[in-house]
C-alpha cells in the first residue's frame, strides 16, 4: 500500500488566497519532500524537511511536519494563477521512496 | 544545461516487444532513479542507482531491468512488454542521495497494445 496520501484530492481557490494541502504517511521517515507537477510535465522539487525539523519556509511556501501524527502540510500563501498544478508529497523511509497520490490545485485569476 | 533528458517522449509497443527507455543527465549526479506514474496514483519507484555499476530495486521492479555503466546514463529496459506497463515513465537524478531532492526528466509516455 502507498506510504503517502494527500488531501484534499482537489482544491480550487481565488488568486491571492492561501492554499493548504496535507499529507499523511504510515511509517517512520528520514525526510519528507513536496513536489509540483504542471500538466504533462516532469516534477519539480519544492522543499525538503527532515524528520528532526518541525517547520520550514521557502519564499511563499511553508511546510510543517508532525512526526507523532505522521503528517505534513504545505501552505502556499498569496496564490497566483501560475501555482495551478498538482502537488505531491514524497517520503524517504531509508530504503524506499514513496510518493502520495497528489492534490490538484486550481488558482482562479 | 539540459538537466535530465529522456528519450523517446512517446512510444507504442505491441505486447511481447522489448524496448529501452533512455535517460541521460549532465549534472554529474551520483544517484539516478526510474518511476512510473499511473492515473490516480502517485509516482512509484521502479529501480534506482547509487553510482556507476550499482543498482537496487524500488517498489515495483518486476518486468524491468536497469544497468548503470556510466554516471551520465541510466537506461530502463522492458524485456517483454505487457499492457500493465502502459504508463508515463520518469527518470530522475539526485545530487546528495537516492531519496533526496530529485531533478526529473520530462517523461516518456508508453502505451502497450
Amino acid at each position: 500500500s502507498q506510504q503517502g496520501e494527500e488531501d484534499p484530492q482537489a482544491l480550487s481557490i481565488q488568486e491571492g488566497e492561501n492554499a493548504t494541502m496535507n499529507c499523511s504517511y504510515k511509517t517512520s521517515i528520514n525526510n519528507l519532500q513536496w513536489y509540483r507537477q504542471n500538466s504533462g510535465r516532469g516534477l519539480v522539487h519544492l522543499i525538503l524537511i527532515r524528520s528532526n525539523e518541525r517547520e520550514k519556509h521557502s519564499g511563499r511556501l511553508r511546510v510543517t511536519l508532525d512526526t507523532s501524527k505522521k503528517s505534513s502540510s504545505l501552505l502556499i500563501t498569496a496564490s497566483r494563477a501560475a501555482d495551478t498544478a498538482s502537488y505531491f508529497c514524497a517520503t524517504d523511509t531509508g530504503n524506499q521512496f514513496y510518493f502520495g497520490t497528489g492534490t490538484s490545485l486550481t488558482v482562479i485569476p | 544545461n539540459a538537466g535530465v533528458t529522456q528519450t523517446p517522449k512517446f512510444q507504442v509497443l505491441k505486447t511481447g516487444q522489448s524496448m529501452t527507455l533512455q535517460c541521460a543527465q549532465d549534472m554529474n549526479h551520483e544517484y539516478m532513479s526510474w518511476y512510473r506514474q499511473d492515473p490516480g496514483m502517485g509516482l512509484r519507484l521502479i529501480h534506482y542507482s547509487v553510482g556507476a555499476g550499482i543498482t537496487d530495486q524500488g517498489e515495483v521492479p518486476n518486468g524491468y531491468n536497469v544497468s548503470r555503466s556510466t554516471t551520465e546514463d541510466f537506461p530502463l529496459r522492458l524485456l517483454s512488454a505487457a499492457p500493465s506497463q502502459t504508463s508515463v515513465y520518469f527518470c530522475a537524478s539526485n545530487p546528495t542521495g537516492p531519496f533526496t531532492e530529485a531533478f526529473f526528466g520530462q517523461g516518456t509516455r508508453l502505451t502497450v497494445v
